[in-house]
């Protein structure tokens, strides 16, 4: 089956620094998709992204498909931001419904 | 617009015992989904359901079983509990449409334990 890479496993970082974490993938995909799990568990949606680049506030994300990885970028990063993140893709090959996900980025952002 | 709701939120079990957990969605979506979550191992699929009426298994469906009871609802038992099976649950739902092919969200999960 596919395989889904993240790194840096973890992440330690000063509030207002930037941050970009990394998401490999074996095959081609239909669907990328980016979670922040919070400290209290909930899985966020932060971007559907099999192609192209996205921007929500402080948060963008580029995939370049053909090459098989995908960016996250973090700006100006917050407390708030703790948590791990988590890429899950969607072989296109394989079955339509099942998301592989990454063993994720665990980010800890200081006051 | 609740998105996906599940109950219960917690859960202790002895070895054996059996329980259904419950999932609930409003966004009128097709597919359903349930993961377990693991410490160092993400999440893996146990079971999903395309569409109503249909169930299929995904990477760690033994000692479970489910049943999608309409489109809004998708439940996950244990028969006979096992400490392996302590773990956190989620269960998910996924748009398709024309610009989204199964984007999955996700419940607020039931955290699991097994004695």
């Amino acid at each position: 089956g596919i395989q889904v890479e993240q790194s840096p496993p973890d992440l330690i970082l000063q509030e207002g620094a930037n941050s970009t974490l990394r998401c490999n993938f074996s095959d081609s995909v239909n669907n990328l998709q980016w979670f922040h799990q919070n400290p209290w568990g909930q899985l966020i949606n932060l971007f559907y992204i099999p192609s192209g680049t996205k921007q929500n506030g402080r948060l963008s994300a580029t995939t370049v498909a053909t090459e098989r990885y995908s960016l996250l970028y973090i700006s100006s990063s917050q407390t708030t931001d703790s948590g791990v993140y988590f890429c899950a893709v969607q072989d296109s090959g394989g079955s339509n419904y099942k998301l592989t996900f990454g063993k994720g980025t665990l980010l800890t952002v200081n006051p | 617009n609740a998105g996906v709701t599940q109950t219960p939120k917690f859960q202790v079990l002895k070895t054996g015992q059996s329980m259904t957990l419950q999932c609930a969605q409003d966004m009128n979506h097709n597919s359903m989904y349930w993961y377990r979550q693991d410490p160092g191992m993400g999440l893996r699929l146990i079971y999903y359901s395309a569409s109503e009426g249909t169930t299929d298994k995904g990477e760690v469906p033994n000692g479970y079983n489910v049943s999608r009871l309409n489109k809004r609802e998708f439940s996950l038992r244990l028969e006979s509990a096992a400490p392996s099976q302590t773990s956190v649950y989620f269960c998910a739902s996924g748009k398709t449409g024309t610009s989204f092919l199964n984007e999955q969200f996700f419940g607020p999960g039931t955290r699991l334990t097994v004695l």
